[in-house]
């Protein structure tokens, strides 16, 4: 089962303020990594799948890259809503797995 | 617009079936080419993946359930349903359906208690 290691745990930033967020794999998955947005009481919304694509929808604020092991998300500024708690996820094998989650809190 | 639905009991006794029912509208859980799953997430932790099908029939399993969770689909009602026995309090959590991954429920917290 490929395991999912996601850091920082936490990340306090001030609106305006770049997040880079890192998701890194147990072993390849090639580009098969997604990545969500959780608010408190609210299912996940996806922002990007397959490492670098937007979902409709997603502001252009968010940029996801990396393939193999190592992936990236980055805010390039945050706004207010985006203050949240961020999931990746690996597709490439079954069993599916998710990430710890990033929490990214205003300082 | 999909939309989907989760439910059943909030409140399962320990060694009992958790039964979930998911309700899809706006499309249909036959259409070729998806997946659809469940995902749990106990109460301030992190997401679960437990369990997905496929358009064609085939199922998915978390290891650590298997032999406890069977995931059916009854495609006359739209529906998909998720059954998980021998409940203990480690399943209790917040329970999610979804077509992987943009559509999601508003998810149904499942208590485990006598």
């Amino acid at each position: 089962e490929i395991v999912l290691t996601q850091s920082p745990a936490t990340l306090s930033l001030s609106p305006g303020e770049r997040a880079t967020l890192s998701c890194r794999a147990s072993q390849s998955i090639s580009g098969y990594l997604t990545w969500y947005q959780q608010k408190p009481g609210q299912a996940p919304r996806l922002l990007i799948y397959d490492a670098s694509n937007r979902v409709t929808g997603t502001p252009t604020r968010f940029s996801g890259s990396g393939s193999g092991t190592d992936f990236t998300l980055t805010i390039s500024s945050l706004e207010p809503e985006d203050f949240a708690v961020y999931y990746c996820q690996q597709r490439s094998t079954w069993p599916l797995v998710f990430g710890p989650g990033t929490t990214v809190d205003m300082k | 617009q999909l939309q989907l639905q989760e439910s059943g009991p909030g409140l399962v006794k320990p060694s009992e079936t958790l039964s979930l029912t998911c309700t899809v509208s706006g499309g249909s859980v036959s259409s070729s080419g998806h997946f659809w799953g469940w995902i749990r997430q106990p109460p301030g932790k992190g997401l679960e993946w437990i369990g997905s099908f496929s358009y064609d029939g085939s199922t998915y399993y978390k290891p650590s359930l298997k032999g406890r969770i069977t995931i059916s689909v009854d495609r006359s009602k739209n529906q998909f349903s998720l059954n998980l026995n021998s409940v203990t309090a480690a399943d209790a959590a917040v329970y999610y359906c979804a077509r992987h991954w943009e559509y999601w429920g508003r998810g149904t917290l499942v208590t485990v208690s006598t």
